[in-house]
Order: structure tokens, then C-alpha cells, then sequence
């Protein structure tokens, strides 16, 4: 089976502008997540999708980052505006149910000058 | 609220020895379930090994194992036979029903040596 797929790879922007970044989860999956890994720590969840409905977004910055995921398949990640300790790998993630192995994508590393 | 404590920042082993990697966590709930994952340079996640709260057995995955102990809190993984491909940050994790989430410890980098 295809695994989750990310885009892009690398982004490098400047502080105060935007940036988006996309997931594509493994078929079938229908709960979807972003993480949040900084250098030298472990992932730390966003946000987390079952189908298209948000099931927990306690710990996302909501005054500059926002996510959707229409149609409960594909998802976006957008931060607006980029902060320098926003810089991090971004890791979006699914599993078939809720309480069961997540399967990652490769991650956006994203570095904010 | 659910935690994982993971305290060897770095751990070195020599090829085809066995390591341990500790992993302490701590949660209210009955209901649990523990994840390590490997992270290569790269920068993948890899799934490995998974344990439930309920599971009498200590899980086996290959050259993985994960050394269950209750009462203890604690969920150590243990590599046999280590490679130089095993060389990678390893994460534990848990998922409890309550918090319906995967929270990670803040891993152990894993060197193995000649």
C-alpha cells in the first residue's frame, strides 16, 4: 500500500509569511494527524482529524495556524504568520482507528529566517 | 494528563549485542496502549513494536521486544543482536482512550558501534 504522502519536502521562508504544507494519508485511514517535532524533542501533536471533523486541536496555536481536511481524505496545514520558533519538522500522520499504530509521513522541514 | 519519560539521551552499543532503551510513563487511565517508533536520520517514523495495557504477554516483533513491567510503569525496548542500520532516535509513546492521543517521550539516540 502507498504510504502518507507530504509536501513539500523543505521550506524556507522568511519570518511573517506564510506557508502551507499537505498530507495525503493512507487509503482507508480515517484518522489523520499533524505533529510538531522541533529539533532534539519528541513529535508533539497539533491537531488530529477523525474523517473530516477535528477531534482534538488543544495544543495548536490557533492564532496562526490553522488546518482542514475536506472531504476526510486529503488535509493542509497552514501557518500565517511564520513565526522563528515555528521552525520545526512537521509530521502528518494516519491510522485505521483511532488506538492503533500511526504511520508517518516524511515530514516538512520547515526553517524560518 | 498522560506522559512518557524517556532518560538516556544517548545510548552506544556494539554490533550484535543486546541494548535496552528505558521508558517510564505515567497515566490515570486503565486502558493503554505503548508505541516505540524509530526515527533514522532520515527523519521517517517507523512503527516497531506495540503494547497493550491488557496484554499478558510481553510483545515481540523480530529483533524487537518489549519488556512490559505494570506495576513498574515502565515499557523498555530491547534490541537483540544489534545492527549498524539500528542506529536512529528511538520513541516511546502512549495512546490512552481518555486523551485519545499519541504522546511521545523526548527519545534516545541510539549509536551502534563497530
Amino acid at each position: 500500500e502507498a504510504g502518507v504522502a507530504q509536501s513539500p519536502r523543505y521550506k524556507i521562508i522568511e519570518k511573517r509569511q506564510s506557508v502551507a504544507f499537505w498530507c495525503n494519508p493512507i487509503s482507508g485511514h480515517a484518522t489523520l494527524y499533524w505533529y510538531q517535532q522541533i529539533l532534539g524533542q519528541g513529535p508533539k501533536l497539533l491537531i488530529q482529524f477523525q474523517n473530516n471533523g477535528v477531534v482534538d486541536d488543544s495544543q495548536l496555536p490557533k492564532d496562526r495556524f490553522s488546518a482542514e481536511r475536506l472531504k476526510g481524505v486529503d488535509s493542509t496545514l497552514k501557518i500565517q504568520p511564520a513565526k522563528l520558533e515555528d521552525s520545526a519538522v512537521y509530521l502528518c500522520a494516519s491510522s485505521l482507528v483511532r488506538v492503533s499504530p500511526l504511520h508517518f509521513g516524511n515530514g516538512t522541514r520547515l526553517t524560518v529566517t | 494528563a498522560q506522559k512518557i519519560t524517556q532518560t538516556q539521551p544517548g545510548m552506544f552499543v556494539q554490533e550484535k549485542e543486546a541494548v535496552t532503551l528505558d521508558c517510564t510513563y505515567d497515566t490515570s487511565d486503565q486502558s493503554y496502549g505503548l508505541f516505540w517508533y524509530k526515527q533514522p536520520s532520515s527523519g521517517e517514523m517507523i512503527f516497531l513494536i506495540y503494547q497493550g495495557s491488557y496484554d499478558e504477554q510481553n510483545a515481540t516483533e523480530g529483533r524487537y521486544s518489549l519488556n512490559f513491567q505494570k506495576a513498574r510503569k515502565s515499557a523498555n525496548l530491547v534490541i537483540s543482536a544489534s545492527q549498524l542500520g539500528d542506529s536512529a532516535m528511538y520513541f516511546c509513546a502512549i495512546h490512552t482512550g481518555t486523551a485519545s492521543k499519541l504522546t511521545f517521550g523526548t527519545g534516545t539516540r541510539l549509536q551502534v558501534t563497530l
